[in-house]
Formats: structure tokens, C-alpha cells, sequence
């Protein structure tokens, strides 16, 4: 399995500021991904984020507003920029199964409200 | 038409009860079929995983599979409180997975 830290574990942000989410692995993986979860929805892929190159992003989500960086096998940053009360939400890194990648493993989210 | 549907319930049940929670999906392409629980202000964490039609057993926790009728099922057996938690499924098709929405379970001592 892999342990995951994410940083800050919850925020609070005026509208128009931007927040950085980091994300930590206790292990290399190749694949990395971040995900949205707001109340009473699934939760949504915004991108998959590889080491060395340009993360991928969903329908629906851009890279002006959700800059992803990768700089090595255990690290991943979120930022979510310029933002509004509809970004309110809670955002998790996920990796997959380093035996098994049909398992993937989840950190423990950071909890967004924008005022 | 959602790719992955599950009742969001609530659910709440008495101590010792047995639990069915339900997913039913649409894309007949899925070939992993997952269970996460999450505790509140916790991220997912895998319950439980198949890959083909039928049931799989872990302790108290029974998963079930009928891709005939793209329907997914987690029983739990003598529910205990700790087992309050939201319970998401979840389905994979290469490196795509597809979440429901959660069932929030609560089971009353």
C-alpha cells in the first residue's frame, strides 16, 4: 500500500486568491491523480499528473485554472487559482496500487471553503 | 445516463443488521469492480475489489458482481458502529474509473 499526506488539510479563501495543495507519497509512482468531491457527487477527475511530463487534464477543467506540477516520483502540487465560492470543495490525491494497479489509494483530502 | 449509479440513502440501520448497499452501471467495458469506505474527514480507502462475476468474501464483507445485469452489491454481516461510514463504488476500465455518488450508512448501538 501507499501512505499519502496532503497539505493543508483544510483552508479557508477569499474569492480571487489562489491555494496551492501538496501532495506527499511515501513511495515512487508513476501515476498520480486529483480529484474533486463535493457534496452529493461522485467524485470527479480534474487530471493525471506524470512525472516528466505535461499533466492531462479532464473535460471541464484547465490548466490556467488548476496548475499541476510533478517534479519527481513522490511530490505533487495542486493550485487552485483565481478562486470563486463554486470551488468550494474537497480535493484528493489518489495513486495507484504499486503491485496491483487496479487499487488505488487515496490521501486524506484538504477540505476548501471559499468565501 | 450516468455511467455509475448508487443511492446516496441515507441508510441507518440498528446494530447487527445486515447491510446492502447497490451500484448498478452501464458501460458493459468496466472489468473492475472496487468498494471504498470512507470515514468523515478521511480519504477513500479500498474495501474490497473483483473482477468477475460472483461473490467474494472478506470477514464480514461480501461483494457481489452480476455483470449480466451490470449490477454491484456489498453486503455486510452483523454491522457494527464502526462501520458508519460512506460507501462508495467504483469501476475501472483501463486506467479510466468511474465513482458513484456514496451511501452514507449509519449503524445505531
Amino acid at each position: 500500500s501507499a501512505v499519502i499526506s496532503q497539505k493543508p488539510s483544510r483552508d479557508i479563501c477569499q474569492r480571487g486568491t489562489s491555494l496551492t495543495i501538496q501532495c506527499q507519497v511515501d513511495s515512487q509512482v508513476t501515476m498520480m491523480f486529483w480529484y474533486r468531491q463535493q457534496p452529493g457527487q461522485s467524485l470527479t477527475l480534474i487530471a493525471t499528473a506524470n512525472q516528466g511530463s505535461e499533466a492531462t487534464y479532464e473535460s471541464g477543467f484547465v490548466i490556467d485554472k488548476f496548475p499541476i506540477s510533478r517534479p519527481n516520483l513522490t511530490f505533487s502540487t495542486l493550485t487552485v487559482s483565481n478562486m470563486s465560492p463554486e470551488d468550494s470543495s474537497i480535493y484528493l490525491c489518489s495513486v495507484l496500487g504499486l503491485a496491483v494497479s487496479y487499487e488505488q489509494y487515496f490521501g486524506p483530502g484538504t477540505r476548501l471553503t471559499v468565501t | 445516463q450516468k455511467e455509475v449509479e448508487q443511492d446516496p440513502g441515507p441508510l441507518s440501520v440498528p446494530e447487527g443488521a445486515i447491510v446492502s448497499l447497490n451500484c448498478t452501471y452501464s458501460n458493459s467495458a468496466f472489468q473492475y469492480f472496487m468498494w471504498y469506505r470512507q470515514y468523515s474527514r478521511k480519504g477513500p480507502e479500498l474495501l474490497m475489489y473483483t473482477y468477475s462475476s460472483g461473490n467474494k468474501e472478506d470477514g464480514r464483507f461480501t461483494a457481489q458482481v452480476d455483470k449480466s445485469s451490470k449490477y454491484i452489491s456489498l453486503f455486510i454481516r452483523d454491522s457494527q458502529p464502526s462501520d458508519s461510514a460512506t460507501y462508495l463504488c467504483a469501476m475501472r476500465t483501463g486506467n479510466q474509473f468511474y465513482f458513484g455518488t456514496g451511501t452514507s450508512l449509519t449503524v445505531i448501538p
